[in-house]
Order: structure tokens, then sequence, then C-alpha cells
């Protein structure tokens, strides 16, 4: 079954600053990937998600993510970080069949003033 | 429209005690889930409904039961409870195209 890695388990930023959180994903094939993120307290969200077409992705907030194919990675990025985007975030993708998800251990990201 | 409740949404336990997390979705989703986060280790599939009247187990159900009462409603119990499960508990229901869509979670203490 496919299984993801994210290997930035804490990262410190500066408002302002650039972000790029790394996924990488087991194997190749087709492939769809998530990234869902959970502010402080809340429950997971959807940022964004790849399922064919175009690789660069566009989701909510300014988040954006790359699918590579040849990397095997789907790194999430935001050119200019807030202090509101402090949060737990996770890539995800489906394995095993049932809509199941098998999520990654997770980058918790602290943006400070 | 209240997507996926959770009830309750912290709960204290002794050792060798047990509950039930219920957990109830109306956006008449057909699968529904049920996830532990624990820090360092993302989110873990306990047990997962595809449909009304199927559960299976996911990676980590040793110590839990599940029970799909329902197409809305899908409970999670713990019959003997152990500080290993001290957690965070999500339940989540298939929105389409393997899409997710969670709840608010338990925070479960196990002493």
């Amino acid at each position: 079954a496919q299984s993801v890695s994210q290997h930035n388990h804490h990262v410190i930023l500066s408002e302002a600053a650039s972000l790029e959180l790394g996924c990488n994903y087991s194997y190749g094939g087709t492939v769809n990937l998530f990234w869902y993120v959970q502010y402080p307290g809340q429950h997971l969200q959807l940022l964004l998600k790849y399922f064919s077409g175009d690789p660069l992705v566009k989701g909510i907030k300014g988040f954006e993510a790359e699918f590579i194919k040849s990397k095997f990675s789907f790194n999430l990025r935001k050119p200019s970080v807030q202090w509101s985007d402090t949060a737990e975030y996770f890539c995800a993708v489906p394995s095993g069949g049932g809509n199941k998800l098998t999520f990654g251990t997770g980058t918790q990201l602290k943006v400070e003033l | 429209n209240a997507g996926v409740t959770q009830t309750p949404k912290f709960q204290v336990l002794k050792t060798g005690q047990s509950m039930t997390l219920q957990c109830a979705q109306d956006m008449n989703h057909n699968s529904m889930y049920w996830y532990r986060q624990d820090p360092g280790m993302g989110l873990r599939l306990i047990y997962y409904s595809a449909s009304e009247g199927t559960t299976d187990k996911g990676e980590v159900p040793n110590g839990y039961n599940v029970s799909r009462l329902n197409k809305r409603e899908f409970s999670l119990r713990l019959e003997s409870a152990a500080p290993s499960q001290t957690s965070v508990y999500f339940c989540a229901s298939h929105r389409g195209e393997s899409t997710q869509y969670f709840g608010p979670g338990t925070r479960l203490t196990v002493l």
C-alpha cells in the first residue's frame, strides 16, 4: 500500500518568510495526494489535493503544492507565511481501498511575529 | 448541516473502565472512519466502515470495537481502557474522491 513520509517534524519561521514542507510518497503509478491542516485545538481540514492534470495545485489561504513524479514528491509551499498559519500539516495518500487515507507523521509549523 | 459531530469532547477514564465514543454525520456519506492521533505519529486508522452494515480493521484495531449503527452513526468502544489508549480520537466521513471530512475530536485520558 502507498505511504507518505514527511521529513520536517518541526519548522519555525518568521512572518513573511517562505515555506516549503516536504512530502514523499512511496511508489509510482496513478497517485492522488492530499495536504491537510490542523490549527491548534481544531480538527483536520483539507488544504489542497492532487488527482491529475496540472502538477501545480492551488489550495486555500495561498498554499500550493507541486507534484513531481520523478522525485515522488508533493511539497507544500507558501511564498509568505503569516502568524495564523501556525498549525500542524499532514500529507496523505489513499491506500488499501475503501477510500482509506494513510497520513504522514505531520509537520508542526510555528510562525513567529 | 452540522457535518461530522463527535461526543464527548473530553473524557478521563481509569484503567479498565469502558466507554463509547459517538460519531454522527449528516452528509449522507457511505464511508466513515475512526483515527487516533498521537504526537509524532500522525493519524492512524483504527477501524473504518465502507458502507452501512460493514466494518473493517485499520492499522491499530487492538483494544477497540466499532458499530455502524446506521448510515449516519459510527461508534467506537473501548471495552477495558488502558493508558496506551490515551489519545485524541477523530471520526471522519468520506466526502468523495478519497477526500475525508473530519469531526472536532475527542480527547481521551486513561489514568
